[in-house]
């Protein structure tokens, strides 16, 4: 088992707000790195797969970067909303297809 | 079919009694996860299986949890003699080759009582 770990745990921010957390991954064996958005009594959902050293993604306010030398991934949110509150979680996919999940980043944003 | 299909949604049993969770991925998804989660956590890796076979088992936290999938389509996830400590929320997700991402079943919560 691979060690994924994310920080922070979790984070309070203001409606408007821009914030980012970090995952942090084995620089070994890596294939890919995804981000996944976590809704209260729903699944997760992918926003982000990623898999080139360098990449940079994004979709409306939400975006990621990936350093696969170092091993970390960034998650940046700008202008945080409400329905932005969810926890997001990194996952690690090794080689030979496995997929490994941070412990996630719970975020709230107050209005 | 539509997406990744788990039952049951809710599961409560008795101490020591055993159970199954079964898990239909997206069709012709060979790669298959099994989950558990606990709360305040992350989704805790249990097994993985490309295909039939388990690729994967170093999660299974011990004898009592086995996983199959005969056919490289259904999984079940047994757990024999479960204990209190085995209540979660279990998820399964599939996943088409390559770095693409996992599909997630809206997962079994299994309460042991």
């Amino acid at each position: 088992i691979l060690n994924v770990e994310q920080s922070p745990q979790s984070l309070h921010v203001q409606e408007g707000d821009s914030t980012n957390f970090t995952c942090s991954f084995p620089s070994s064996n890596f294939y890919a790195l995804h981000w996944y958005r976590w809704e209260t009594a729903k699944s997760p959902e992918a926003l982000f797969v990623m898999t080139l050293n360098g990449d940079e993604k994004k979709k409306g306010r939400i975006s990621a970067t990936l350093n696969t030398k170092e091993g970390y991934s960034y998650l940046y949110i700008k202008g945080s909303q409400p329905e932005d509150s969810a926890t997001y979680l990194c996952a690690f996919k090794t080689g030979a297809n496995n997929l490994f999940f941070g412990t996630g980043t719970r975020l709230t944003v107050i209005p | 079919g539509a997406g990744v299909s788990q039952t049951p949604s809710n599961k409560v049993t008795e101490k020591g009694k055993y159970v199954e969770l079964r898990c239909d991925p997206i069709s012709g998804h060979t790669a298959l996860y099994w989950y558990r989660q606990s709360l305040g956590q992350g989704p805790e890796f249990l097994i993985y299986f490309q295909g039939t076979g388990a690729a994967d088992d170093s999660g299974l936290p011990n004898d009592r949890f086995f996983a199959v999938r005969p056919e490289g389509s259904v999984s079940t996830l047994k757990i024999q003699r479960t204990e209190r400590g085995d209540s979660a929320v279990y998820l399964c997700a599939s996943s088409g080759q390559g770095p693409t991402e996992a599909f997630f079943g809206q997962g079994t919560r299994l309460t042991v009582v």
